[in-house]
């Protein structure tokens, strides 16, 4: 059974700084790799998509990347801002089927 | 619409109640998804539509929980004799992809946070 696991549960940092948020997964029989992010009563919005095929994404100042074999995944934010504080949730497309199986998030918050 | 709408936004049931959530996708999506997420918690899948068509079903968690798309595009989610567990963030999700495996990018609506008494 696929597991997706985010580490840290919590992260507060200052502003500008670079950041990085970890995904790991047990399978790797995976279609692709999303990372969204979730603000409260906003729902999820999704930031990048990597098919299994691909090594990284990128847009603006987020960079994802995909390391299959190994079941991790990174997301890499520049020059961090205030409004970029939100939970940042990662979640797994099998190849078997199109349930999303989804990590618990990283809370981010930038201090100004 | 621009986006996925979901209503009511919030809702508070007493223990027992009958509750429905209704789920707008973008229009022209073919896929629907239903997700519940408790807090702190990533969403679980609980059932996906293709078109009318309930194709999965098998993450709803009990008898109580029923999903209908009937002509394809709202969606309604109801729970009956609510419990406290069933205290949650409902997520729908629509997709363009035409496939029954769903795998084109999803769009979220906001949820409906559902807390039972």
């Amino acid at each position: 059974k696929q597991e997706v696991t985010q580490i840290p549960a919590a992260l507060s940092v200052p502003e500008g700084e670079n950041l990085v948020l970890n995904c790991s997964f047990t399978d790797s029989a995976i279609y692709n790799l999303q990372w969204f992010r979730q603000d409260p009563g906003k729902g999820l919005t999704s930031l990048l998509l990597i098919q299994s095929s691909q090594r990284e994404q990128t847009s603006g100042r987020l960079n994802a990347s995909l390391d299959k074999s190994s079941g991790r995944s990174t997301l890499y934010i520049a020059a961090s801002q205030p409004g970029d504080s939100a939970t940042y949730l990662c979640a797994v497309l099998m190849d078997s089927n199109y349930q999303l199986i989804w990590g618990a998030g990283t809370k981010l918050i930038i201090k100004p | 619409g621009a986006g996925v709408s979901q209503s009511p936004r919030y809702k508070v049931a007493k223990r027992g109640q009958d509750v429905a959530l209704r789920c707008d996708p973008i229009s022209g999506h073919v896929s629907l998804f239903w997700y519940q997420q408790a807090l702190g918690q990533g969403p679980e899948f609980l059932t996906y539509f293709q078109n009318e068509a309930q194709l999965d079903k098998s993450g709803l968690p009990s008898d109580r929980f029923f999903a209908e798309r009937p002509e394809g595009s709202v969606s309604t989610l109801k729970i009956q004799r609510t419990q406290q567990e069933d205290s949650a963030v409902y997520l729908c999700a629509s997709s363009l992809s035409g496939t029954s495996w769903g795998r084109a990018r999803k769009f979220f609506g906001p949820g409906t946070r559902l807390t039972v008494l």
